[in-house]
């Protein structure tokens, strides 16, 4: 076990709906990633948190946005969701650049 | 061009028996982290082992090693003595340089028969 915890665990949500996943990082881990997984592909970087600042993103648009908070946890935020947001989304904690450890991920299901 | 390509889809394999996944990656940068990630129908992605980019020996964990060639650039992983749990799909991965994000294959689906 890994010590990353994401809930909820599974999620349906109607097109256009706002959603929140969070995340808690490993203990001693200050680094904060997201990944979105469609099925049959691999993870796709979003973007990551260090220090509570966004560190790096990925090829997502704006209506994907996070947070990380002073005990380093974060939270996902996709506004207007569209079909194509189906996924796993999968957090990843690490300690700076060092090995990074996911969650169980969020499967989230727009319909 | 694809950073991290993984040309094995699907894989069958008798228990007990050895197996290597076979990863090959592409990066200018001489500083770089190469991973192996296992992720069961579950969906969590579990980490195994790990090779840096100046690392002189190859990594191993268990029963995982990693094969690791710097000049033909591939990075397989070997996996001894194969077990039934081992049955999942398996990720090659790196992250370069400084950069923030890590970059997945396209991954491997491994099945151990009885």
């Amino acid at each position: 076990e890994t010590g990353v915890t994401q809930s909820p665990t599974h999620l349906i949500k109607t097109r256009g709906q706002q959603v929140t996943l969070r995340c808690s990082s490993q203990s001693g881990h200050n680094t904060v990633s997201w990944y979105q997984q469609a099925l049959g592909q691999g993870p796709q970087f979003i973007f990551q948190y260090y220090r509570e600042e966004e560190n790096g993103r990925g090829n997502f648009p704006p209506r994907f946005s996070g947070l990380q908070f002073p005990n380093y946890s974060s939270e996902l935020n996709v506004n207007a969701l569209e079909l194509d947001d189906s996924a796993l989304y999968l957090c990843a904690s690490s300690f700076g650049m060092g090995e990074a450890f996911f969650g169980q991920g969020t499967r989230l299901t727009v319909v | 061009a694809q950073k991290i390509t993984q040309t094995q889809p699907g894989m069958f394999v008798q228990e007990k028996e050895a197996v290597t996944l076979d990863c090959t990656y592409d990066t200018s940068d001489p500083s770089y982290g190469l991973f192996w990630y296992k992720q069961p129908s579950s969906g969590e992605m579990i980490f195994l082992i790990y090779q840096g980019s100046y690392d002189q020996q190859n990594a191993t964990e268990g029963r995982y090693s990693l094969n690791f060639q710097k000049a033909r650039k591939s990075a397989n992983l070997v996996i001894s003595a194969s077990q039934l749990g081992d049955s999942a799909m398996y990720f090659c991965a790196m992250r370069e340089g400084r950069d923030d994000k890590i970059i997945f294959g396209k991954g491997t689906r491994l099945h151990i028969l009885p």
